[in-house]
């Protein structure tokens, strides 16, 4: 199956810091989605990106499907923004089946 | 507010015993999912089904069942046979259609112990 390799895995920051998280994948994707997720468990959707860029706010995605890999940008970091950060895809004809990094855990200090 | 609600939050077995894990969601969504999570891993596919009354193995299916009578639920058996079921159950549902086709959302998780 499909193999996707996140980093870094860990990133320390101090607050109003800028960062750049990768996703690299193994393979052609339908579906590409980047999540944060919380202290308590919660998985927040933060993009779907099987393409293109998107922003939100202080964070923007970009997915270069031809090279294999997505990029998530967190700019002006908060506390807030502490959590693991998940990259997952979706490939070889199925749309339905998510294969998740190990995710990058972000820590911004204050 | 639409979303997905897993009940409960935290669950408490002894081994040897079956236990079931509720998910519900009215979002209208078609698709349905399960997620198990172990400490500073990704989560891991363990069942999901594209319509009522259908669904397919994921990744690591065994020691697992599932059944899907209504289109708003999923309920998740983790029975005696799973070897090592303590661990962070997630559900999700997606739909296809314009926008984000089958963009999964998720709910806020159980947390399953297993003593």
């Amino acid at each position: 199956g499909i193999q996707v390799e996140q980093s870094p895995p860990d990133l320390i920051l101090q607050e109003g810091a800028n960062s750049t998280l990768r996703c690299n994948f193994s393979d052609s994707v339908n579906n590409l989605q980047w999540f944060h997720q919380n202290p308590w468990g919660q998985l927040i959707n933060l993009f779907y990106i099987p393409s293109g860029t998107k922003q939100n706010g202080r964070l923007s995605a970009t997915t270069v499907a031809t090279e294999r890999y997505s990029l998530l940008y967190i700019s002006s970091s908060q506390t807030t923004d502490s959590g693991v950060y998940f990259c997952a895809v979706a490939s070889g004809g199925s749309n339905y089946k998510l294969t998740f990094g190990k995710g990058t855990l972000l820590t911004v200090n204050p | 507010d639409g979303g997905i609600t897993q009940s409960p939050k935290y669950l408490f077995r002894k081994e040897g015993q079956n236990v079931t894990l509720s998910c519900e969601q009215n979002l209208n969504h078609d698709a349905m999912y399960w997620y198990r999570q172990d400490p500073g891993q990704g989560l891991r596919l363990i069942y999901y089904s594209q319509i009522v009354n259908d669904f397919q193995k994921g990744d690591i299916a065994e020691g697992y069942s599932v059944s899907r009578e209504k289109k708003e639920s999923f309920p998740l058996t983790v029975t005696s046979a799973q070897k090592n079921p303590t661990a962070f159950y997630l559900c999700a549902s997606s739909t296809p259609g314009q926008g984000s086709p089958y963009e999964q959302y998720f709910g806020p998780g159980t947390r399953l112990t297993v003593t």
